[in-house]
């Protein structure tokens, strides 16, 4: 089975430019996540989808983030304009989505984008 | 709110030593709980997992057992190698949206 896709695996910017990052899921999994992950620090989520709809955005800082999923299967998620605070890896990953009980949590993660504000 | 606390690295060990790395949980109703891995310039892998009190997690030698009673869930094994160097996140879900959040990590350098 093919993996998380994510691309591009490394982008360098300035500051107050704009980014996009893309991710393709594992065919049939509803659910979709984007997380970042500082260095030195655990993940954390920013965004989370069940199909094409947002199940938890309250982390993502939405003054300059934005990230959509349009027809439930690839996600794009940008940062306009860009901080250099933003500089973090960020991680895509899926996983067969809500219902599917609490011994199957099949989530899979992307290799991530490496982004480095300047 | 939902949380991981881990202990803070880096943890350094000889190879063949004996690895615990400490990992503490809060969380409403009834967690289940995970271990992932992150090897250099790799991503995230999950290592093992326990769903229920009591359930004991193990994978290439780890090991790690659902302590509902002390709400922890820490990571041993009892001989590391040189290639069991990476960094450690521990990791809850609780809720109906499976949202999984990570402790901060734990560094893991293993000498010959």
């Amino acid at each position: 089975e093919a993996g998380v896709a994510q691309s591009p695996r490394y982008k360098i910017i300035e500051k107050r430019q704009s980014v996009a990052f893309w991710c393709n899921p594992i065919s049939g999994h509803a659910t979709l996540y984007w997380y970042q992950q500082i260095l030195g620090q655990g993940p954390k989520l920013l965004i989370q989808f069940q199909n094409n709809g947002v199940v938890d955005d309250s982390q993502l800082p939405k003054d300059r983030f934005s990230a959509e999923r349009l027809k439930g299967v690839d996600s794009t998620l940008k940062i306009q304009p860009a901080k250099l605070e933003d500089s973090a890896v960020y991680l895509c990953a899926s996983s067969l989505g809500k219902g599917q009980g609490r011994r199957n949590y099949g989530y899979t993660f992307g290799s991530g984008t490496r982004l480095t504000v300047v | 709110g939902n949380s991981v606390t881990q202990m803070e690295g880096p943890v350094t060990l000889s190879e063949e030593a004996f690895l615990t790395i400490n990992c503490t949980y809060t969380a409403t109703g009834y967690p289940s709980l995970f271990w992932y891995v992150q090897y250099p310039g790799e991503g995230l892998q999950l290592l093992l997992k326990a769903t229920k009190a009591d359930d004991k997690g193990s994978n290439k030698g780890f090991e790690a057992t659902y302590r509902k009673e002390t709400t922890s869930f820490h990571l041993e094994k009892g001989s590391v190698q040189v290639s069991d160097s990476a960094v450690y996140f521990c990791a809850l879900v609780s809720g109906g949206y499976n949202k999984l959040i990570f402790g901060a990590g734990t560094r893991l350098a293993v000498h010959p």
